[in-house]
């Protein structure tokens, strides 16, 4: 059971590169979401979607954009990166409808900006 | 604006014994409290959760406790092992974000369990 897919694990890039992460869960479900976890502050929610279709800001969201391409997919780009978007980025996916439900996550993508 | 703290870094407790992690909250609507694992190099995993309905769950060697009008959770492991030892992350979702399951996180507290 893949569960939820991130790729690639490891990446560094230079200022003002471009990038996109992938992510794909094989759980059948219908929401999904980027994290990124900085030392001594948790993970903050960057994007989100609520279901196929459609996609919202999170807590952080300048500097990212999102496509949610299919059920399975969810992928985040940086059109410029920056040094203060090195961090540890994590997809996550949950079966949410009226009823709370946890999240899965996958293993994370570390990037490095230099 | 810190919504769920985990004030505690870090904690170290013995092989056997009991260990408190602890979290609290300032957002009234948050109406479901979850914790999560996490190992370095790996994604978090969820642990146990507990609604606002609730004042305890438990599972196993694992049992959160709500307490609704201190804003404030708590979750036991008993007894420790070392396998146990991670970093423990408390996380809530709310009314508010109803229609989307987002989750706010804790800055986290990494347990360490000595053998």
């Amino acid at each position: 059971n893949a569960g939820v897919t991130q790729t690639p694990k490891f990446q560094v890039l230079k200022t003002g590169q471009s990038m996109t992460l992938q992510c794909a869960q094989d759980m059948n479900h219908n929401s999904m979401y980027w994290y990124r976890q900085d030392p001594g502050m948790g993970l903050r929610l960057i994007y989100y979607s609520a279901s196929e279709g459609t996609t919202d800001k999170g807590e952080v969201p300048n500097g990212y954009n999102v496509s949610r391409l299919n059920k399975r997919e969810f992928s985040l780009r940086l059109e410029s990166a920056a040094p203060s978007q090195t961090s540890v980025y994590f997809c996550a996916s949950s079966e949410f409808s009226r009823e709370h439900q946890p999240q899965h996550f996958g293993d994370g993508t570390r990037l490095s900006i230099l | 604006d810190q919504q769920v703290k985990q004030n505690s870094p870090s904690l170290s407790v013995q092989e056997g014994r009991i260990s408190i992690l602890n979290c609290d909250y300032t957002n009234s609507m948050f109406d479901y409290f979850l914790w999560y694992k996490k190992y370095p190099a790996e994604g978090p995993t969820f642990l146990i959760s507990i609604s606002s309905i609730k004042d305890k769950n438990e599972d196993g060697r694992f049992t959160v406790f709500l307490n609704k009008s201190a804003k404030h959770l708590s979750l036991h492991i008993v007894p420790s092992q070392p396998g146990d030892s991670a970093v423990y992350f408390c996380a809530a979702s709310g009314r508010g974000s109803s229609n989307t399951g987002k989750l706010i996180f804790g800055q986290g507290t990494t347990l360490q369990v000595k053998p």
